[in-house]
């Protein structure tokens, strides 16, 4: 298994439709984070969790839903999303310092490629 | 929030060339990290370098943290270089803010 695992790798999905992103981490890490890559535009970060919490959003809208059953597992349940809302999306984590980690090196999953029609 | 800045934008090369990519930041930071984002869409880890220089293979790195920038050096480019390099930095030192760069794109011709 890699580090960080991401599935679908492709969806396509029409805007009245519901589905879900899933990411896995097999590294140990505390924090898992979501983020957007749209076309010609910097990584935005979304969401971040840390033990389970989540401890930033970053002006997302509602129709991006995160969920965080364990620190391994990260979901970004999706609903009547928007056409603009096509973008890669990246699932990244990290072992975070408060546990005395000197390492916060963050790792990356594949992405899923979303198409929203 | 911190700004941070990559240049050249695009850099296109001929297979064997030399190249330096760099990544200004508008703070002080303690993590920083380089990637290469493949055609697929992967980001795949080349160096976490808050500080100091670092080399792996054709690659190295350099982090200036007290003038703010950052150098990564390609040797001896191969097409399989080909790809957009970030930078990101965090000025916590954990990667719960970690900004992105708008990226440098590299083309390496054969």
């Amino acid at each position: 298994e890699t580090g960080v695992t991401q599935t679908p790798r492709h969806l396509v999905m029409g805007m009245t439709n519901k589905k879900s992103l899933k990411c896995e981490q097999h590294l140990g890490h505390n924090a898992m984070y979501w983020y957007k890559q749209s076309a010609k535009k910097p990584l935005e970060l979304m969401f971040v969790y840390n033990f389970k919490e989540q401890t930033e959003n970053n002006s997302v809208p509602s129709r991006f839903s995160p969920e965080c059953p364990n620190s391994s597992h990260l979901f970004l349940h999706l609903h009547t999303l928007q056409p603009e809302d096509s973008a890669l999306y990246l699932c990244a984590s990290s072992q975070d310092p408060g546990q005395g980690a000197r390492n916060t090196e963050a790792f990356f999953g594949q992405g899923t490629r979303l198409t929203v029609v | 929030g911190i700004q941070v800045e990559q240049s050249p934008p695009d850099l296109i090369l001929q297979e064997g060339a030399n190249s330096t990519l760099r990544c200004n930041f508008s703070d002080s930071v303690n993590n920083l990290q380089w990637f290469h984002q493949n055609p697929w869409g992967q980001l795949i880890n080349l160096f976490y370098i808050p500080s100091g220089t670092k080399q792996n293979g054709r690659l190295s790195a350099t982090t200036v943290a007290t003038e703010r920038y950052s150098l990564l050096y390609i040797s001896s480019s191969q097409t399989t270089d080909s790809g957009v390099y970030f930078c990101a930095v965090d000025p916590s030192g954990s990667a719960r803010q970690l900004t992105f760069g708008s990226g440098t794109q590299l083309t390496v011709l054969p």
